[in-house]
Order: structure tokens, then C-alpha cells, then sequence
């Protein structure tokens, strides 16, 4: 069956630095999202994605963020300078034409 | 007026038993009701879904009740499994089908 995967699994970075994580969603999809979870708290939206631009973001999608489709299969979030309260699982979902959004693993990211 | 709530936080139900779990919405608009199982370290993955123009929706063990009126909707778990512990998030989503607002999640353990 086919599913959504991102990488790394896990990310530790110093506090002020770039990362990237990734994902490649599942082939024939057309929306793609990025949610993020803070430690024992609730999934959040952060952006929302289709037909190469941002379709919707919340407030916390800040201007140190960042998504793009580089090419046909990756998305990839971008957090240019990152700060302590950046540290969450970052999940990346994605859909067909229908309602159902299909999560990956996530992405453990540590802001030190 | 985004916001959707749930409860309880945390739930134990011998085996065999039903977990309840209840979600309560506010914005009119959210005409998407899907819930989300996380076991942890694994990305959410959709568990079973419901439009309002339905009031149940039953497959297998796992059943939505939903009341427009009240703008309720709740998650039963019939024959409750030691292999359902996980986190449950009831979720929302408007007309667009576009981001998911999430409720808090409820921590399930279903004892053997």
C-alpha cells in the first residue's frame, strides 16, 4: 500500500540554524500538508499546499518558514533560523481528490 | 470558533469493554469529522470518518455518533482490544477539505 514517508526521523539542530525535513508523498496526490506536535499536545496545522503554491497557513507559519516542491515526488519544509519552541514532531499529510489526508512517520526535530 | 474539543484526556476500559470518546465543534462550517489513531512514534492514520449528513456511521468495532444540532460527534469502541491502546484525535475540516483542526487526543488503555 502505498504511503507517505519523510526523512530524516530524527533531527537535532542548534538553536538559530537552517533545517530542511522532507517528504515525498504518495504518487498520485495532489494536496500536501505540514502539521507539526509538540510534546503531548495536539496535531497542529501549519500549511497547506496544491498546484505548486500555499493554499492555506496558520499564524504559526511564520515568515522562518518555508515549503516547496523542488521536483514531482519531494515537499520539503524549511525553517530558516530555528528556535527552542521549533522542537516537535513534524508530520507530513497528504491527499487525492478525496477528504482523507494520509500522514507520515513524522519527523522528530530537537532545537538545542 | 476553530477550535474542537475532546474528552476525556486519558481513558482505561477493561477488555471487552466500549470506549466513548466525544468531540464537540464549534464553526458551523466543518462538514469533515475524521479520527485519527497514533500509536507512538507512528504518524496519525485515519481510523474512520463521517459527514453531517449522517447521524452513525459504523465500521467493524468502531462506530461515529454524530448530533449536528449539538455540534457533537463521538468515537465508540465495541470489544475494546489491548492492541487499541493508542491515542485517538477526533479532527475537523471545512467544505474545502483543506487544513484538519485537531481536538487534544485521548490516550486509551485497554487492559487485558
Amino acid at each position: 500500500e502505498p504511503e507517505v514517508t519523510q526523512t530524516p526521523s530524527h533531527q537535532v539542530t542548534q538553536m538559530g540554524q537552517e533545517v530542511i525535513l522532507r517528504c515525498v508523498p504518495i504518487s498520485n496526490h495532489l494536496y500536501f500538508y505540514w502539521y507539526r506536535q509538540i510534546l503531548g499536545q495536539k496535531v497542529e496545522f501549519l500549511v497547506s499546499f496544491y498546484n505548486n503554491e500555499i493554499s492555506e497557513k496558520s499564524e504559526i507559519f511564520d515568515d522562518q518558514f518555508s515549503v516547496e516542491r523542488p521536483d514531482g515526488s519531494n515537499f520539503t519544509l524549511k525553517i530558516r533560523s530555528t528556535k527552542l519552541e521549533d522542537s516537535a514532531m513534524y508530520f507530513c499529510a497528504s491527499r487525492a481528490k478525496q477528504e482523507t489526508q494520509y500522514f507520515g512517520p513524522g519527523t522528530r526535530l530537537l532545537v538545542l | 470558533q476553530q477550535q474542537v474539543k475532546q474528552s476525556p484526556q486519558s481513558l482505561i476500559v477493561q477488555k471487552g469493554g466500549i470506549s466513548i470518546i466525544n468531540c464537540a465543534y464549534e464553526n458551523t462550517a466543518f462538514d469533515y469529522f475524521p479520527w485519527y489513531q497514533q500509536f507512538p512514534g507512528k504518524g496519525p492514520a485515519l481510523l474512520i470518518a463521517i459527514r453531517p449528513d449522517v447521524s452513525e456511521k459504523k465500521e467493524g468495532r468502531f462506530t461515529i455518533s454524530f448530533n449536528k444540532s449539538a455540534k457533537q460527534f463521538s468515537l465508540h469502541i465495541m470489544d475494546s482490544q489491548p492492541g487499541d491502546s493508542a491515542t485517538y484525535f477526533c479532527a475537523a475540516a471545512d467544505n474545502a477539505g483543506n487544513m484538519l483542526t485537531f481536538g487534544g487526543g485521548t490516550r486509551l488503555m485497554v487492559k487485558p
